[in-house]
């Protein structure tokens, strides 16, 4: 299986900060990876998909690169309503695998 | 809008059996891969299984292989997981998706909002 390492485990900061998330595959994986949002108490969200790609209606201030095993997530001006669990996922090869999730608090 | 919903999770007992569906709406179910993931409490996301759109492609993650079957009636826009022979670990919030894994595209989107199942004696 491949493994997803995600880095930090939780993050704090404050309201309009840029924020970084990274995740690490443990073989390439080329651009097939997600990045998902999940609020507490609530089903995950897809954010971004194929590593760079916005979804629809997500707001523009969220964004992803990476390719290979090295992967980059960051919300350039962090919201109120961005406090959430982050979740990379690659598809590459199934088991399609989660990382351990970012947990972002406001600071 | 899109929406799925499940239904049929609660408290069973090791060795038991559960059967999980999932509903869906405002697309064509019938043209897409779907896909169960799980939970459990205070943990991060566990990818279960997959079915292909014609139901004719399947897969499980090891941990509930020969134990788990997922299956669909498109018919009836709707998604199943018979969960047989569960144990403790099994406990955990089992979500629905619509997986859009494909070759232009990745993603699950968009999930349920999840059923508790709770294995304890």
């Amino acid at each position: 299986d491949i493994q997803m390492t995600q880095s930090p485990s939780s993050l704090s900061a404050s309201v309009g900060d840029r924020v970084t998330i990274t995740c690490q595959a443990s073989q390439d994986i080329s651009n097939y990876l997600n990045w998902y949002q999940q609020k507490p108490g609530k089903a995950p969200k897809l954010l971004i998909y194929d590593a760079s790609n916005l979804e629809t209606g997500v707001p523009s201030r969220f964004s992803g690169s990476g390719s290979g095993t090295d992967f980059t997530f960051t919300i350039s001006s962090l919201q109120p309503e961005d406090i959430a669990t982050y979740y990379c996922q690659q598809y590459d090869n199934l088991p399609h695998t989660f990382g351990q999730g970012t947990k972002l608090e406001i600071k | 809008q899109v929406q799925l919903v499940e239904s049929g999770g609660g408290l069973v007992k090791p060795g038991g059996s559960l059967r999980l569906s999932c509903a869906a709406s405002g697309f064509t179910f019938s043209d897409y891969y779907m896909s169960w993931i799980r939970q459990a409490p205070g943990k991060g996301l566990e990818w279960v299984s997959y079915i292909s759109s014609s139901g004719s492609t399947i897969y499980y993650a090891d941990s509930v292989k020969g134990r788990f079957t997922i299956s669909r009636d498109n018919a009836k826009n709707s998604l199943y997981l018979q969960m047989n022979s569960l144990r403790a670990e099994d406990t955990a919030v089992y979500y629905c998706a619509r997986d859009l894994t494909g070759p232009t595209r990745g993603g699950f989107d968009p999930w349920g909002q999840g059923t508790l199942v709770t294995v304890s004696s």
